[in-house]
């Protein structure tokens, strides 16, 4: 069953702005990982969370844990039209190293 | 970094018959590769995980005989979809560990696979 769920679905914003994309999970992780995905391609991995850190920078990119709330968000700051992409979050839990997969926010950033 | 290559990228076959998909890792050894199965704005949905020299480990629902995996060696596996069929058309995508206790996975541009 699939772990950690993207909030929203679909993102539609002018480029420049701020992007924030959510993601909730059900059960205790170890590890919460965020990628991108441009249209066609394979996935390129952004940040990688551990569930006892809280923030994450990388870039233009902050990473958030909470793990009271089984949430986690991406902000993309300043965004560009080359962000358009669908971004995933995966978590993985136990004794896997399997990240399972939410099913992804399509960020489109309008030049 | 480490570059995982899929051929082809794009494969259209006719209903029957098999397709075989290769996911290379380039510069790395891969002791782990994923095969994962991603229909249109969906998530990847985890086939089957493969180690080399060893029979890969399918996921719940999916049919092994279908779905033949071989992980020959340290750098190449290969996914083979048999006897094709329409609902087997889905974007395929491959990703590679270097060592079984890294959570880093790199992942393959994919294979658009169409059956007519």
């Amino acid at each position: 069953s699939q772990q950690g769920e993207e909030d929203p679905q679909a993102l539609s914003i002018q480029e420049g702005e701020n992007a924030t994309m959510n993601c909730s999970y059900k059960t205790s992780i170890n590890n919460l990982q965020w990628y991108r995905q441009n249209s066609g391609r394979g996935l390129v991995h952004l940040i990688l969370i551990r569930s006892n850190e809280r923030e994450k920078h990388s870039g233009r990119l902050r990473v958030t844990l909470d793990t009271s709330k089984k949430s986690s968000s991406l902000l993309i700051t300043a965004s560009r039209a080359a962000d358009t992409a669908s971004y995933f979050c995966a978590t993985d839990s136990g004794g896997s190293y399997i990240p399972t997969f939410g099913r992804g926010t399509s960020l489109i950033v309008h030049p | 970094g480490a570059v995982v290559s899929q051929h082809p990228s794009r494969v259209i076959c006719k209903s029957g018959t098999s397709v075989k998909i290769e996911c290379r890792s380039l510069d790395f050894q891969a002791t782990t590769m994923f095969w994962y199965r991603q229909f249109p704005k969906q998530s990847l949905m985890l086939m089957a995980t493969s180690n080399e020299g060893s029979k890969a480990t399918y996921e719940q629902g999916v049919e092994k005989d279908k779905f033949l995996i071989n992980h020959a060696s340290l750098t190449l596996s290969t996914l083979t979809v048999t006897s094709a069929h329409p609902e087997d058309s889905s974007f395929y995508i491959c990703s590679a560990q270097a060592a079984a206790t890294t959570y880093e996975q790199y992942f393959g541009p994919g294979t658009r696979l169409t059956v007519t």
